[in-house]
């Protein structure tokens, strides 16, 4: 098994591009999340998803898109990027069985700088 | 809303002591989660503790969870060096969503 990858690992982006910062797992983990973490803020949760097809909104989600087509892919959009948005994203995945989620295997990260 | 503190923020410490790292939450849960990051790298999960009273131990490190307290204890025993690195505890939201909030993490070093 592979687990949780992540491309590119590292990006640089001009203010004002979009990207999609890719995310997948081959663990048929039902749960998928997007998280970004800065100096001193810990991880803060971007958007997450229970299933396919079912996405919602996390503590700050607001410049960021996702979609969940399939299991095994959760695709992070940035739809014009902001200075604010230099961070290091990490997607996890974990099994989700009824209203519990256990714990998140999370994949290596993609170091974002926008200029 | 659900807020995660960890206190402290820091920790330095010399080797061969005990220290106790603490998770406090705002609200309701039934779930909580310790990882460990080290420098530039992923996070890795240490511990899922999913009922009040629960116990878990791995080594020199040991958690609790105390739901009525809405609190969590990462204790370490006769520290050594290789524990050296970021904490982190995360709480999961109840009722109809199911978020999983980390704290600011707990940077701990340990000193030879």
């Amino acid at each position: 098994n592979a687990g949780v990858t992540q491309t590119p690992k590292f990006q640089v982006l001009k203010t004002g591009q979009s990207m999609t910062l890719q995310c997948a797992q081959d663990m048929n983990h039902e749960y998928m999340s997007w998280y970004r973490q800065d100096p001193g803020m810990g991880l803060r949760l971007i958007h997450y998803s229970v299933g396919a097809g079912i996405t919602d909104q996390g503590e700050v989600p607001n410049g960021y898109n996702v979609s969940r087509s399939t299991t095994e892919d959760f695709p992070l959009r940035l739809l014009s990027a902001a200075p604010s948005q230099t961070s290091v994203y990490f997607c996890a995945s974990s099994y989700h069985i009824g209203t519990l989620t256990y714990e998140q295997y999370f994949g290596p990260g993609t170091r974002l700088t926008v200029t | 809303e659900l807020k995660v503190e960890q206190n402290p923020l820091f920790l330095s410490m010399q080797e061969g002591k005990n220290y106790t790292i603490y998770c406090n939450y705002s609200t309701t849960s039934d779930r909580l989660y310790w990882y460990r990051q080290d420098p530039g790298k992923s996070l890795e999960s240490l511990f899922v503790l999913l009922s009040n009273g629960a116990v878990k131990q791995e080594g020199r490190l040991m958690a609790s969870l105390d739901t009525k307290a809405r609190l969590s204890t990462l204790h370490i025993t006769a520290a050594v060096h290789d524990l050296s690195a970021t904490y982190f505890c995360a709480v999961g939201t109840m009722n109809r969503d199911d978020k999983i909030i980390f704290g600011k993490g707990t940077r701990l070093h340990i000193l030879p």
